[in-house]
C-alpha cells in the first residue's frame, strides 16, 4: 500500500511568513509524529498525535509552531512569523495503533523548508 | 533528559572492510531501533531490539542491545557501495523517538 506521504516536497519562503506543511499518514494509523532534521543531524521531536488529539507536544520549539489532526488521518504543521532557523526537512511518520512505545515508526520522505 | 550519543559521527571504509557504530544513552532505554537514511532520502527503519543483551542479524548487518541496555551496536559485514548512508540509532522518550546525530557511512570502490 501507500506509504507516508507529504506536500510539498520544498517551501521556500521569506522570513516573516506563514507556511503549511501536510502530512498523509499511512492508512489506518492512528499515530502521527512531526519531526524536524537539520542538516548533520538526526530528526528532532515535535508533536504526536493519537487520533485527533496531540498526546505529546513538548517538542514544538515555542509558540509559533502549531499542528492539527482535525480527523484523525491528515496532519498540518503550521509555523507563524518564519525565522531563518526554522530552515530544515521536516518529516512526518505514522504508527499502527497498538498504543505500545515499540510500535515502528514510518517515515514521509520530508518537506525541505527554506526561510530567506 | 534522555540523550543518545552516536560515534564514530563519519566512517570511511573501502568496499569489503566491515563497518561498526555505536550508540550510547544517558538514561536505561526501553528498547533501541535503527534506521537508515540515504542522501538525500529519509529514515527507514531497520531493526528494533528490546530485550537485554539481545543480538539480531540481517544478512551481513549485526544489531547488537547491551546487557545494561543503555548501549547498541550496528556491525557490517563485508560493506558493499549499497550500505551507503546515515545509520541513526533511537530511543524512545515517551512515544516519540530520540534520535542520535547518526554515522554517516561512505563507501568506496
Amino acid at each position: 500500500g501507500a506509504g507516508v506521504s507529504q506536500t510539498p516536497s520544498n517551501k521556500v519562503t521569506e522570513k516573516g511568513k506563514y507556511v503549511e506543511l501536510r502530512c498523509d499518514p499511512i492508512s489506518g494509523h492512528t499515530a502521527l509524529y512531526w519531526y524536524r532534521q537539520s542538516l548533520g543531524q538526526g530528526p528532532e521531536f515535535l508533536i504526536y498525535f493519537q487520533g485527533t488529539g496531540a498526546a505529546d507536544d513538548s517538542g514544538l520549539p515555542n509558540d509559533r509552531f502549531f499542528a492539527v489532526r482535525p480527523e484523525g488521518s491528515v496532519s498540518t504543521l503550521k509555523i507563524q512569523r518564519t525565522e531563518r532557523g526554522d530552515s530544515a526537512v521536516y518529516l512526518c511518520a505514522s504508527s499502527p495503533t497498538t498504543g505500545l512505545r515499540t510500535d515502528t515508526q514510518y517515515f514521509g520522505p520530508g518537506t525541505r523548508l527554506t526561510v530567506l | 533528559g534522555q540523550q543518545v550519543m552516536q560515534i564514530p559521527q563519519y566512517q570511511h571504509v573501502q568496499e569489503g572492510e566491515d563497518f561498526t557504530t555505536y550508540c550510547n544513552s544517558s538514561t536505561t532505554l526501553s528498547n533501541i531501533q535503527w534506521y537508515k537514511q540515504r542522501p538525500g532520502g529519509h529514515p527507514v527503519f531497520l531493526i528494533q531490539l528490546v530485550k537485554s543483551g539481545e543480538v539480531k542479524k540481517q544478512k551481513r548487518l549485526t544489531f547488537q542491545f547491551g546487557e545494561a541496555k543503555k548501549n547498541s551496536s550496528l556491525h557490517i559485514t563485508a560493506t558493499q557501495t549499497t550500505d551507503v548512508g546515515t545509520y541513526f540509532c533511537a530511543g524512545n522518550s515517551g512515544y516519540a523517538l530520540n534520535f542520535g546525530k547518526g554515522t554517516s557511512l561512505l563507501v568506496t570502490p
